[in-house]
């Protein structure tokens, strides 16, 4: 079966510091790979997707940049965190195909001081 | 993007079924009806999607109108577990991506 990790689940970093959040997909290739975020009490904003490696469109102009190096690995990345880039960082992965569902991971609880 | 509409919140009791509406009124004919549920402090969970039949599966069924511009997430028999909040989400068939709205949130009483 098909199952997804992220890494850390906490985090708590100050401003101006560098990011690297990791996700790894197991028990399948070729996944369409996304990150979202969720700020304190909003919904779900698609930050990056991914539909093979080194393939990478971005949704929002933003402080964070995404990289595939690997077909079943997604990493989110910064270079000087924001006050704003607090939130709950998700990760998820869909097979490649017609209708398929999205899965998600736990998430990366994200505080910035 | 075809929007939706939900309510924002629902109660139900503990083993009562909850029925969950969603309006899309701008559906188009090629896009599938997504839930999505999302736990405290967790991603969101696939829950189940439909064209234009009802649909079933373990966790709930999805009740199309004919007309498909609305459309209903039914729970049989509702437990704590089912406390979430639940998105109802408009998807062409060959749509990489998924828009997320505020969404339903379900408070299921003891």
């Amino acid at each position: 079966s098909q199952t997804i990790h992220q890494w850390p689940a906490t985090l708590v970093q100050p401003v101006g510091s560098p990011l690297s959040l990791e996700c790894t997909v197991e028990g399948t290739s070729n996944p369409n790979l996304y990150w979202y975020r969720q700020a304190a009490g909003r919904g779900l904003q698609l930050l990056f997707y991914s539909v093979g490696i080194g393939q990478i469109s971005s949704e929002v102009p933003q402080n964070l940049s995404a990289s595939r190096p690997q077909d079943r690995q997604f990493i989110l990345s910064s270079k000087k965190l924001l006050l704003s880039d607090s939130g709950f960082y998700l990760c998820a992965w869909r097979a490649d195909g017609l209708n398929q569902p999205q899965h998600f991971g736990d998430g990366t609880r994200l505080s910035i001081l | 993007d075809a929007k939706t509409t939900q309510p924002n919140s629902m109660e139900s009791n503990e083993e009562e079924p909850v029925h969950l509406p969603c309006n899309h009124s701008t559906i188009s004919g090629t896009d599938y009806i997504h839930w999505y549920r999302q736990l405290p402090s967790q991603g969101p969970e696939y829950v189940i999607h439909g064209l234009t039949s009802n649909v079933n599966n373990r966790m709930a069924s999805l009740a199309i109108a004919e007309d498909r511009k609305s459309s209903t997430l039914i729970l049989h028999r509702a437990t704590l577990r089912d406390a979430a909040v639940y998105y109802c989400i408009l998807s062409e068939s060959n749509d990489y991506k998924l828009s997320f709205g505020a969404g339903t949130t379900v408070t299921v009483r003891a």
